[in-house]
């Protein structure tokens, strides 16, 4: 079935440093992915929609500046927190849909410190 | 505004018995309904959909009820087995690839010994 791959699965960094996350479809094209973050024992709160080759779309109250977003390929989408703060610690959740299911990457924890 | 609300943030069941989920959504151009489960530090796994058209889907153990009229929707999991203990997610969205996922905050099911 299909597959979303996520990596890094955690990764702890220090205020002001940036941190990138990939994501990866492995045995389908997904000309769409989606970024999702989540709080704790908060829902999964859709961050941005990565459209290959071209911009990704935010939703309202994130920052595209501070969450930088590249779809370069129909399987890769790399998300980057840009010099990252404590409030950024969160758990980020990549997924890419084939056909009906959206189909989630197992997350990366990020921790700053 | 909420669009997709899960009332109930727990639930706590014994095993063997009926597991009942429900989730409530507001947006009337919601057409297809998904069920996600999640362990911590983990991804969601899709569990099982449902489309408007449809008022119940049944996959296995799992059984997805949707009334379009109330605009609700519930996951009966019957019976309930203690690896079913998890945090469930409602989601909601259109039919059409790139369309949002809404998810709901998730109920924490319980299987009790």
């Amino acid at each position: 079935g299909a597959v979303v791959s996520q990596h890094p699965s955690w990764v702890i960094c220090k205020s002001g440093t940036s941190v990138k996350i990939e994501c990866r479809s492995l045995d389908f094209q997904a000309t769409t992915m989606f970024w999702y973050r989540q709080f704790p024992k908060q829902s999964l709160m859709l961050m941005a929609t990565s459209n290959e080759g071209s911009k990704a779309t935010y939703e309202q109250g994130v920052e595209k500046d501070k969450f930088l977003i590249n779809h370069a390929s129909l399987t890769l989408s790399t998300l980057t927190v840009t010099s990252a703060h404590p409030e950024d610690s969160s758990f980020y959740i990549c997924s890419a849909r084939e056909n009906s299911p959206l189909h989630f990457g197992n997350g990366t924890r990020l921790t700053v410190t | 505004d909420q669009q997709v609300k899960q009332n109930s943030p727990s639930l706590s069941v014994q095993e063997g018995r009926i597991s009942i989920l429900n989730c409530d959504y507001t947006n009337s151009m919601f057409d297809y309904f998904l069920w996600y489960k999640k362990y911590p530090a983990e991804g969601p796994t899709f569990l099982i959909s449902i489309s408007s058209i449809k008022d119940k889907n049944e996959d296995g153990r799992f059984t997805v009820f949707l009334n379009k009229s109330a605009k609700h929707l519930s996951l009966h999991i019957v019976p309930s087995q203690p690896g079913d203990s998890a945090v469930y997610f409602c989601a909601a969205s259109g039919t059409n690839r790139d369309d949002k996922i809404i998810f709901g905050k998730g109920t924490r099911l319980h299987i009790l010994p």
